[in-house]
């Protein structure tokens, strides 16, 4: 029953090091986005895309890019990763449940950069 | 600026009754969300609020007050399975999503 699949649950990474956030949806969404969570803090928007090859930047995208080549899948890339990027990254993707538009997340990408 | 305040934690008792509260400041509404995230877990959705009024779901309900920028999360007959957060968003006036820093929900036996 899984709809949104995170390729990487923990990764460790070193500052400067380019990393790759993959995910995955099989509900045929075509909007797509990807989140930070940090402690006391709301969901975070990064960047969303709602077709393929289209992008569009959200509240941080700051030292951020991501990449939809095709409609499944939405990665999100850190070109240098340093240390003030550790945070848990979430994916998600929409779609109409009762009128809404509801979002579906991921399990999430605990990502820390030493 | 946009802004969305709730509670940073709650404690409850099981078989009780608990009101997570939400109160938001945004440029326009077009609705509000709340979510369930068990810990290390995926938020979940749980209900959508866009019309005043109560939206009953089993155990859950959700109210809107538009005029007052304000809704409540309401649990009935908690359980422990119900201890998580519970995140509150709304949908702006560009159709973003602006989400508060979720009540952590805390179940006693």
């Amino acid at each position: 029953d899984v709809k949104v699949t995170q390729s990487s649950r923990y990764l460790v990474k070193r500052t400067g090091e380019k990393v790759f956030l993959e995910c995955v949806q099989d509900m045929d969404h075509e909007n797509m986005f990807w989140y930070r969570q940090d402690p006391g803090l709301g969901l975070r928007l990064i960047y969303f895309s709602y077709d393929v090859k289209m992008k569009e930047k959200g509240d941080i995208p700051e030292g951020y890019s991501v990449s939809r080549e095709k409609k499944e899948r939405f990665s999100l890339i850190l070109e240098s990763a340093s240390t003030n990027q550790t945070s848990m990254y979430l994916c998600a993707s929409s779609g109409q449940i009762s009128g809404a538009n509801v979002l579906t997340f991921g399990a999430g990408s605990r990502l820390t950069v030493l | 600026g946009q802004n969305i305040d709730q509670p940073t934690e709650m404690t409850a008792t099981e078989g009780a009754i608990v009101q997570i509260n939400c109160t938001y400041q945004t440029s326009g509404f077009n609705g509000l969300f709340w979510y369930q995230q068990h810990a290390g877990e995926a938020p979940t959705f749980l209900s959508y609020n866009v019309l005043d009024g109560l939206e009953e779901k089993g155990r859950f309900s959700s109210f809107l007050s538009r005029s007052k920028g304000y809704s409540y999360l309401l649990l009935k007959e908690l359980q422990m399975k119900d201890s998580a957060s519970y995140l509150c968003a709304v949908m702006d006036s560009n159709y973003q999503l602006i989400w508060g820093a979720g009540t952590k929900l805390i179940i006693k036996p």
